[in-house]
């Protein structure tokens, strides 16, 4: 079947620390990928996404490539910020399958000052 | 810009309850979805919608109800509420039903049942 395993969280870091947040997929078709981000009290949003291997997703100083050897696709960002706090959401979507999407279960980043 | 809208934000429901849950977007696409999350398990998919009139499962559908009888619209039905119904709920909406289309999300329903 298929699935999204991210790292557990919660994850803390200092303001302008690294900030890896690891996902891997299995998927029986050719997937997108996605990561979506939950700020407090609102509902979740694009933060990026890659459609083919080797693409490259980036936004607001994150960045994500997608790995098919390694069925990975990977959140990184060089210098985190306390606006940076939120819960983040790997996910992808296969086909033309209504835009379902299957969730990796969300890894909680708090970032101190 | 409304994009989603739900509502109610919150509800408290006791065992046996019914209530519907409202989704509206304002953005004319075709594709709506019902999620529940829950901790330590990211987003599930309730049921979808491909198009008015045009309803089918997800991952857990047990429990709910839907229906899509305007573009704009996609009502959550909680028949006979349950604690393990207890979670937020979020709909979206996206465009197209390509695997690479952006998911337009709402702020969410809290309900819990007691």
């Amino acid at each position: 079947g298929n699935s999204v395993t991210q790292m557990e969280g919660p994850v803390t870091l200092s303001e302008e620390a690294f900030l890896t947040i690891n996902c891997t997929y299995t998927a029986t078709g050719y997937p997108s990928l996605f990561w979506y981000v939950q700020y407090p009290g609102e509902g979740l949003q694009l933060l990026l996404k890659a459609t083919k291997a080797d693409d490259k997703g980036s936004n607001k100083g994150f960045e994500a490539t997608y790995r098919k050897e390694t069925t990975s696709f990977h959140l990184e960002k060089g210098s985190v910020q306390v606006s940076d706090s939120a819960v983040y959401f790997c996910a992808l979507s296969i086909g033309n399958q209504g835009g379902k999407l299957i969730f990796g279960q969300g890894t909680e980043l708090s970032v101190k000052p | 810009n409304a994009g989603v809208t739900q509502t109610p934000k919150f509800q408290v429901l006791k065992t046996g309850q019914s209530m519907t849950l409202q989704c509206a977007q304002d953005m004319n696409h075709e594709y709506m979805s019902w999620y529940r999350q829950d901790p330590g398990m990211g987003l599930r998919l309730i049921h979808y919608s491909v198009g008015a009139g045009i309803t089918d499962q997800g991952e857990v559908p047990n429990g709910y109800n839907v229906s899509r009888s305007t573009t704009e619209d996609f009502p959550l039905r909680l028949l006979s509420a349950a604690p393990s119904q207890t979670s937020v709920y979020f709909c979206a909406s996206s465009s197209t039903g390509t695997a690479d289309t952006e998911a337009f999300f709402g702020q969410g329903t809290r309900l819990t049942v007691v």
